[in-house]
């Protein structure tokens, strides 16, 4: 398909375990964005990948979480040690450049027990 | 501190009428609005943009109009339909922020037949 795809849809983990989320952007889209939702909040931002430059890390919660993108294509969110604060769903856009609108993934429900 | 507010957490219209959907902001550096449909279980989808040298953008049903001195945008749509059902989120960015979104909290629209 031709639309943002996040894996897994859902994860449900152990609190204190580490947790990897994938994103693959649309072709050609040269941001991208993770965002998380927490239950009736509205879409938090988390960071922000433009083309080969630095990512805009201002939105990570705590050292926790890590992100990287490979190739400027694929992107990995990863939480470790989570904490059961850290459940929500995580949302992942990409967008073709500076104003232009952000295309959303479907996201992954995570649940820490 | 919210810098964007959805101030009607719901919204009840019939179908075939007009229904008004309402966003206030605080950061007068804001230059880029957009909406965005939610359903349950899935990524918001984009909708409608405008940026801060337009007062008004209309694409088909949806309308968006923007009031600069009072910092608040709002989106028609009209004629209101049961599919319109969702869940509405406006966001707002500026280049400062490199593009991420800051994103209300929502307002639950429902279309009654």
């Amino acid at each position: 398909g031709a639309g943002v795809s996040q894996s897994p849809s859902n994860k449900v983990t152990e609190k204190g375990k580490d947790v990897e989320l994938r994103c693959d952007p649309i072709s050609g889209h040269t941001a991208l964005y993770w965002y998380r939702q927490s239950l009736g909040q509205g879409l938090e931002f988390l960071i922000y990948f433009q083309g080969n430059s630095a990512p805009d890390k201002s939105g990570l919660p705590s050292d926790r979480f890590s992100a990287e993108r490979t190739g400027g294509s694929v992107s990995t969110l990863t939480i470790q040690r989570t904490q059961q604060e850290d459940s929500a769903v995580y949302l992942c856009a990409s967008s073709p450049g500076y104003y232009q609108p952000q295309h959303f993934g479907d996201g992954t429900r995570l649940s820490i027990l | 501190d919210q810098q964007v507010k959805q101030n009607s957490p719901s919204l009840s219209v019939q179908e075939g009428r007009i229904s008004i959907l309402n966003c206030d902001y605080t950061n007068s550096m804001f230059d880029y609005f957009l909406w965005y449909k939610k359903y349950p279980a899935e990524g918001p989808t984009f909708l409608i943009s405008i940026s801060s040298i337009k007062d008004k953008n209309e694409d088909g049903r949806f309308t968006v109009f923007l009031n600069k001195s009072a910092k608040h945008l709002s989106l028609h749509i009209v004629p209101s339909q049961p599919g319109d059902s969702a869940v509405y989120f406006c966001a707002s960015s500026y280049g400062g922020s490199q593009g991420n979104l800051i994103f209300g909290k929502g307002t639950k629209l429902s279309v009654k037949p």
